[in-house]
């Protein structure tokens, strides 16, 4: 089975800290996503990856900023975060051959 | 673009009736369905999914959707709940199958009564 795996599960940050969040995956898949998932918001997109090095803007992508340097990993980046940004954060990723997304378990962020 | 609504934010259901929890979505192209669940402190996963042929799609723990285009709809059924199908229950459509850009509806959160 594919597996997508987020360095974290739960992690407490302080306001104006940078912060990573990291996402790897084990079945060579071109494609990765980062969404953050919001009670009464669902997920909401904020960057997609369909290649080492590339990156697209998703729906949400103000305040954050990613970085593809392997085919595996995906990392998610707050350069300075802020109470706002606390949500729950889930990486995905599909291959072109594939149907449908496999996620990540999540990494609850808190920001105080 | 798609979109997706779930209207029904919160489902209480008794174990071992039915449920039915609803979808309906905008798109101006043809779309792929998909229905994902997420337990409690996990990521989704991938219940089921509509990309073509019949219109009826079946999960392997009994639950099933219908793809209704003159509706626009994709509501997913269970005639009969257990406890462990408390969860929350996402509905997405995407453009292409390879589902590379997936848009979610804002959840249905399924609980089941003893």
């Amino acid at each position: 089975d594919v597996k997508v795996t987020q360095s974290s599960r739960y992690l407490v940050k302080r306001t104006g800290e940078k912060v990573f969040l990291e996402c790897v995956q084990d079945m060579d898949h071109e494609n990765m996503f980062w969404y953050r998932q919001d009670p009464g918001l669902g997920l909401r997109l904020i960057y997609f990856s369909y290649d080492v090095k590339m990156k697209e803007k998703g729906d949400i992508p103000e305040g954050y900023s990613v970085s593809r340097e392997k085919k595996e990993r995906f990392s998610l980046i707050l350069e300075s975060a802020s109470t706002n940004q606390t949500s729950m954060y889930l990486c995905a990723s599909t291959s072109g051959d594939d149907y449908g997304y496999t996620f990540g378990s999540g990494t609850r962020l808190t920001v105080v | 673009a798609q979109s997706v609504t779930q209207l029904d934010s919160q489902v209480p259901v008794f174990e071992e009736a039915p449920v039915e929890l609803r979808c309906n979505y905008s798109s101006s192209v043809s779309v792929y369905l998909f229905w994902y669940v997420q337990y409690p402190n996990q990521g989704l996963q991938l219940l089921l999914k509509y990309l073509s042929g019949s219109t009826l799609v079946e999960s392997i723990n009994g639950f099933e959707a219908e793809f209704n285009k003159s509706q626009t709809s994709f509501h997913l059924r269970k005639p009969s709940v257990h406890i462990s199908d408390t969860a929350e229950y996402f509905c997405a459509v995407s453009a292409s199958p390879s589902g590379n850009q997936f848009y979610f509806g804002t959840g249905t959160s399924l609980t089941v009564i003893p």
